[in-house]
């Protein structure tokens, strides 16, 4: 069964930084696409970042484009979001997740569980 | 591209059917997908390409549409069936509001 774990979540004050991790197994990594989508409490699913599987594409949403940037180790098999300049409007549950389609053209077809992210003073 | 769901929330029997609806801003041809998140669980996809099942999903969820206007259908309610039901478009990646279905 495929499996995706993130860890590096927490909280973190405004302007502060985090890293988020995501390790997958149980499929080829490097032949898929991987993306990070968040939730804010009580809200619907919002997309935040991807990235292609050689890792030379990156895509961000608006709101955290030039603040956050998203990697991969396709040897390590493993993803990662460093997160800086955090607000308290970054505050969400962060999902890893597999993309499935075409050249960026992508739905998520296996999700992590999910990790906080609380930016708080 | 904005997707606008509808109803926001829909409140049924068991056995009813329930039918959900996706308004894409611009077409996006039949690039979509059905997601189910229930209550304290992580998203679970049911439909991509707007009418194709993903695997393991019961038969009794359906998608139509394409171009600007799409639909989930639930036929036959079941109490497990209680969740919140997004759809999302693959070319922006974004997400719908969702649609939250209720079992009485």
């Amino acid at each position: 069964q495929v499996q995706l774990v993130e860890s590096g979540g927490g909280l973190v004050k405004p302007g502060g930084s985090l890293r988020l991790s995501c390790s997958v197994s149980r499929f080829i990594f490097s032949d898929y696409y991987m993306a990070w989508i968040r939730q804010a409490p009580g809200k619907g699913l919002e997309w935040v970042s991807m990235i292609s599987s050689s890792g030379d594409t990156l895509y961000y949403t608006d709101s955290v484009r030039g603040r956050f940037t998203i990697s991969r180790d396709n040897m390590e098999k493993s993803m990662s979001l460093q997160m800086n300049s955090l607000r308290a409007e970054d505050t969400a549950l962060y999902y890893c997740a597999r993309g499935n389609g075409f050249g960026g053209n992508e739905y998520f077809d296996y999700w992590g569980q999910g990790i906080q992210v609380t930016v708080s003073s | 591209i904005v997707l606008t769901q509808s109803p926001a929330t829909l409140s049924l029997s068991p056995g009813e059917r329930a039918t959900l609806s996706c308004r894409a801003s611009q077409s996006v041809g039949s690039f979509l997908a059905w997601y189910q998140q229930k209550p304290g669980q992580v998203p679970r996809l049911l439909i991509y390409h707007a009418s194709t099942r993903a695997t393991g999903i019961p038969d009794r969820f359906s998608g139509s549409g394409s171009g600007t206007d799409f639909t989930l259908t639930i036929t036959s309610l079941e109490p497990e069936d209680s969740a919140v039901y997004y759809c999302q478009e693959r070319s922006k990646r974004l997400f719908g509001g969702g649609s939250k279905v209720e079992i009485k």
